[in-house]
Formats: C-alpha cells, structure tokens, sequence
C-alpha cells in the first residue's frame, strides 16, 4: 500500500482564488511529521510547511495552511489567494518515527498546479 | 545564510562509466541525505549521512555509494551507470536536534546517461 496518496495529477485554479491539494496518509506508527514542498520547473525542492503528528493546531505560514485530519489520515495543503508563481508541482511527504538516525521521508507522486490568470 | 548546494547542475555520461555529485549543506546543518527523482518512481530515497556516517540507507543497489567529510559536505557515486540511472539527484540538509524537523533541499543535478 502507498504510504502517501495524492489522487489529483493535476489541478487548475484561478488567480487569486484559493485552492486545496489531496493527500492521504498510511502509517502505523503514532510519532510522525507531515510536509509539503514545491518544485517549480528548475528542479529545486521548496519546503512549504510542515505538521507534526502530536501537534492539535493546524500549521499555517502565510497563504500556506496545512488542514490535517489525523483520524482521517488526511493533510491536504490549503493555499489562499493563488498567484501566477504558484504554478508548480506539489508533494506531500512522511516522515515516520521520531526522526533521530531514522529520517527519511517518504513522498507522494504529486500534483501539477496550474494558476491561470 | 546560504541554502543547499549541489554540483553539477547538469551531467551527460554513457553506460558502463561512473559519475561523482557533490553536496555542500547550510552551515550548521550535520545531515546530509540523497533522492533520486525518476518520472516512472517519483522520489525515492537513497541515504543519510551524519558526522560522516550513513545512518540510514533505501533499497538501491551496491552501485550507488557516498560518503561524507568532516565539513559535512557529502559526495554520491554511481558506478557501472545504466540508463535507468538518468534522474534528478536532490540533496537535502537538515538542522541538529532541537531544531526545526525539516529538510531543507538543494537545486539537484540532472544527470543524463547515453
């Protein structure tokens, strides 16, 4: 079974309109940390924000918020006021455990946001 | 301060050769980990070294091999390239303990094998 789940390849959004990207998560263990980052077309990885699993409030930081149902396994990335420049790939991920000597994170396939003016 | 850092940026080598990719993390940060990201796998990880030990590895054959030096820079290997070998390689660094839990990656370096 997939330990991270995104079910929207691809998504469309309005400037300035606020959009919601999936994603769902499998593990069986109660300590672990959920992230979201960005890769534009260059490549690189940008992290977005991230939620712990003990953490009750929901993370934001800045247009970014992360709405995280833990008894529903589901993290999805809320982001308010869409601009041109958030057209990019998305990726959930998983850190399981405590992290410590045992970090690594696991990454869901993504989904391709496209922002139209 | 200054992110992540990887050298090359880009990289064209033939089958059956062997290529080396350079990793320079935020200072202070001691772990270094490596992903492949391939069209077909998404992002797998490949390993995490801390104080010039790997700590942590994912299922890649013997092929692929790193180290890290004293600085904390780390160096990934790929022997006997294949094909299948042509991918994305994203390094990531994170901060000690105590800090926050987040990995903090660098632009990548696309090689190509012919």
């Amino acid at each position: 079974a997939q330990k991270i789940t995104q079910t929207q390849p691809g998504m469309f959004v309005q400037e300035k309109e606020a959009v919601t990207l999936d994603c769902t998560y499998d593990t069986s263990d109660q300590s672990y940390g959920l992230f979201w980052y960005k890769q534009p077309s260059s490549g690189e990885m940008i992290f977005l924000i991230y939620q712990g699993s003990y953490d009750e409030q929901n993370a934001t930081e800045g247009r970014y918020s992360l709405n995280f149902q833990k008894a529903r396994k589901s993290a999805n990335l809320v982001i308010s006021a869409s601009q041109l420049g958030d057209s990019a790939m998305y990726f959930c991920a998983m850190r399981e455990g405590s992290g410590g000597s045992n970090y690594k994170l696991t990454f869901g396939k993504g989904t391709l946001l496209t922002v139209n003016p | 301060k200054a992110g992540v850092t990887q050298t090359p940026r880009y990289l064209i080598k033939t089958r059956g050769q062997q290529v080396t990719l350079s990793c320079s993390p935020i200072s202070g940060h001691r772990s270094v980990s490596w992903y492949q990201q391939t069209p077909g796998q998404g992002l797998q990880f490949l390993f995490e070294y801390f104080s010039e030990t790997q700590r942590n590895k994912g299922n890649f054959p013997g092929r692929f091999s790193g180290r890290q030096f004293s600085n904390s820079r780390s160096e990934m290997n790929v022997s006997t390239l294949e094909l299948g070998d042509s991918a994305l390689y994203l390094c990531a660094s994170r901060p000690p303990s105590g800090g926050p839990d987040t990995q903090y990656f660098g632009p990548g370096t696309r090689l190509t094998v012919l």
